[in-house]
């Protein structure tokens, strides 16, 4: 059983907020959200993490209503650059590799 | 820069070769990962180590994998007798602690022909 659902692909245009649901249905009391970013023949970029509400950091917001099985990555004003591949991962700070599922991620397109 | 480095970038081998890839972590992060990554799809958990210890693989790592991390600094991972099925990026990230702000290096891409 999957831990998280993303959709696979996602098209906007610059300049406009683009939000990417992550669904995680059965997270756990412990578990913390993580989003990561990664552009063609690169690894992995770190964007944001959160455990509930909001956060928010100098590239993106990261909102989890009150019941944590969904979450909502919010990236504001995009560009051409922030097409990439993003990933929402689920998983226990400070525990083992049941955190580290990276799924297919969702594929945004950005278009002038 | 002091990011985490892989070496090589690149590598290409035959069919039943082995191969050593080698990846340096930021030096305060305990915590090491390997991943694997083919075309579409995301990075895919190989195994970790905390400092020199690895604690956990991947029950899909096939027994040809092998990794170390000596002095729990820079590691190593091998495959031996390489496999067409073996092709993909190999990436290695660190960090302070599971679950926390993984650091991804450039990746290794190894072809098998």
């Amino acid at each position: 059983l999957a831990k998280t659902t993303q959709p696979i692909s996602m098209d906007s245009y610059e300049g406009q907020e683009v939000n990417i649901t992550c669904s995680h249905n059965n997270i756990a009391t412990n578990d913390y959200i993580t989003w990561y970013q990664q552009f063609p023949s690169q690894g992995p970029r770190f964007i944001i993490q959160g455990y509930k509400t909001k956060v928010t950091n100098e590239v993106a917001s990261l909102f989890i209503p009150a019941d944590r099985k969904s979450s909502t990555l919010s990236l504001p004003r995009v560009s051409l650059s922030d097409t990439a591949v993003y990933y929402c991962l689920v998983g226990d700070v400070g525990g083992g590799a049941d955190g580290l599922t990276f799924g297919k991620g969702t594929h945004l397109i950005i278009q002038p | 820069d002091t990011g985490v480095s892989q070496d090589p970038r690149h590598k290409i081998t035959k069919r039943g070769q082995n191969v050593t890839f080698r990846c340096d972590p930021i030096s305060e992060h305990n915590r090491l990962y390997w991943y694997r990554q083919t075309l579409g799809q995301g990075p895919e958990f190989l195994t970790y180590f905390q400092n020199e210890a690895q604690l956990e693989k991947s029950r899909l790592l096939s027994d040809r994998f092998s990794a170390e991390r000596p002095k729990g600094s820079f590691s190593t991972l091998e495959i031996q007798r390489t496999e067409q099925g073996d092709s993909a990026m190999y990436l290695c990230a660190s960090s302070v602690q599971t679950g926390y702000e993984q650091y991804f290096g450039p990746g290794t891409r190894l072809t098998v022909t």
